[in-house]
């Protein structure tokens, strides 16, 4: 079992739905990045969290510790949102590095 | 304030060559973290350097190094290259570990195909 679990693999919506993105992990960790890719590769830091939840523009991110569950949503979706979604998580202090979820493709359709 | 940059941009290698790909990191970051990420793949991490100096390595072959400079730019080398090395490296630098503005900024990836 990976330590990181995201879902669904793939997700297709239209224009104007609104999209939520699940993360699970399983080892503890010091913050979780929800990171965006779109093809060609780079990478975008979209959040960085540790409790809670996050606002920027139509993107809305959560976390529960406790549950080791984090969530992305989308609200208003927009073709141009199609991308690879990504969770990772990092360690604990010492043990710093990332652990990548193996991505959500979101679709959107006009 | 640059962000991260990644060289070359795409490269194509014969199995058994050499490769060296570079980075250099954020104005002010002072730690880079290197990842390998294959076709459908989330990013593996490979290893980290801060401060010059090897910080946490992932589960790859020695034949994987790397190096950090004082200005904290970095290199990736890739000695007796494999068909599976074939993937998106990627780089992140970020501030240091501790800092609360210690998120991780991507480079753009270099494409690496060995054929």
């Amino acid at each position: 079992k990976n330590e990181v679990e995201q879902s669904p693999q793939n997700l297709t919506a239209q224009e104007g739905e609104f999209i939520t993105i699940n993360c699970s992990y399983s080892v503890g960790i010091s913050a979780l990045h929800w990171l965006q890719q779109h093809p060609g590769g780079g990478i975008v830091s979209l959040f960085m969290l540790s409790s809670g939840k996050k606002k920027h523009g139509r993107l809305i991110a959560t976390i529960n510790i406790q549950e080791k569950h984090s969530s992305l949503h989308i609200t208003a979706s927009h073709p141009r949102d199609s991308a690879v979604y990504i969770c990772a998580v990092r360690g604990n202090f010492g043990n710093e590095k990332l652990t990548f979820g193996t991505g959500t493709r979101l679709t959107i359709i006009p | 304030e640059t962000g991260v940059t990644q060289s070359p941009t795409h490269l194509i290698k014969t199995r058994g060559q050499q490769v060296t790909l570079r980075c250099s990191s954020q104005s002010g970051h002072n730690t880079v973290s290197w990842y390998q990420q294959a076709l459908g793949q989330g990013p593996q991490f490979i290893f980290q350097y801060y401060r010059e100096e090897e910080n946490g390595r992932g589960n790859f072959p020695p034949r994987f190094s790397g190096l950090q400079f004082p200005n904290y730019s970095s290199e990736l080398n890739v000695n007796a290259l494999e068909l599976d090395d074939s993937a998106l490296y990627l780089c992140a630098s970020s501030s240091p570990s501790g800092s609360p503005y210690n998120e991780q900024f991507f480079g753009p990836g270099t494409r690496l195909t060995v054929l």
